[in-house]
């Protein structure tokens, strides 16, 4: 299995707020990268696929980067509805592995 | 609508058997993989395997293999994951996800099935 690290375990940011997660792979993944948010009691839902791609209906202040092993999910500016944790997901092998989680906190 | 529609709840004891479902409305269920994924409480949610439902092609996850077992009736576009010998460490949420129009993602998922394996 490819370990996915994610870094910080969570953090506590107020509205406005630009907020940065880190998601390093254990080998070179390429651009095999997807990040899911997640809420209390809701499934997954993709935000990101292949590193840089935003989903359709994802709104634009979500953004990811990187290539490799080092990638980073971007949310410009915290909304209320961001509040949740985020995971990322390498999808380079045929049977990806998660991250294991930011949570997002109000602070 | 494009959906997933998972089983309700279950409650189990340990060693019984159980076969949870997963029904694909509003596309080709035939045409896109379906996977599940497994996600204990507190915890990260970690894929067991997925099916290609046009020809029952299956993969699992090492951790997994033989532990489930994946299957689909296209004709029904339902999806299908069961335990024989259920354990209280299988207590877990279980989520069905495909993914639609070629996505290099898991980009629909369905809203969980809660299995509780208690004695």
């Amino acid at each position: 299995d490819i370990q996915m690290t994610q870094s910080p375990s969570s953090l506590s940011a107020s509205v406005g707020d630009r907020v940065t997660i880190t998601c390093r792979a254990g080998q070179n993944i390429g651009s095999y990268l997807n990040w899911y948010q997640q809420k209390p009691g809701r499934a997954p839902k993709l935000l990101i696929f292949a590193a840089s791609n935003l989903q359709s209906g994802v709104p634009s202040r979500f953004r990811g980067s990187g290539s490799g092993t080092v990638f980073t999910l971007i949310i410009s500016s915290l909304q209320p509805d961001d509040f949740a944790t985020y995971y990322c997901e390498q999808s380079y092998t045929t049977l990806g592995t998660f991250g294991q989680g930011t949570k997002v906190e109000i602070k | 609508e494009v959906q997933l529609v998972q089983s309700g709840a279950e409650v189990k004891k340990p060693g019984e058997s159980l076969k949870i479902s997963c029904k694909g409305l509003g596309y080709s269920f035939a045409l896109s993989r379906i996977g599940w994924v497994r996600q204990m409480p507190g915890k990260g949610p970690e894929w067991l395997g997925f099916i290609f439902p046009s020809d029952s092609d299956t993969r699992y996850s090492p951790s997994f293999q033989g532990q489930v077992t994946i299957s689909a009736d296209k004709s029904i576009s339902t999806a299908y994951l069961q335990w024989n010998n259920l354990k209280t460490s299988d207590t877990a949420i279980y989520y069905c996800a495909t993914r639609l129009q070629g996505n290099a993602a898991f980009n629909l998922w369905g809203p969980g099935t809660m299995v509780t394996v208690s004695s």
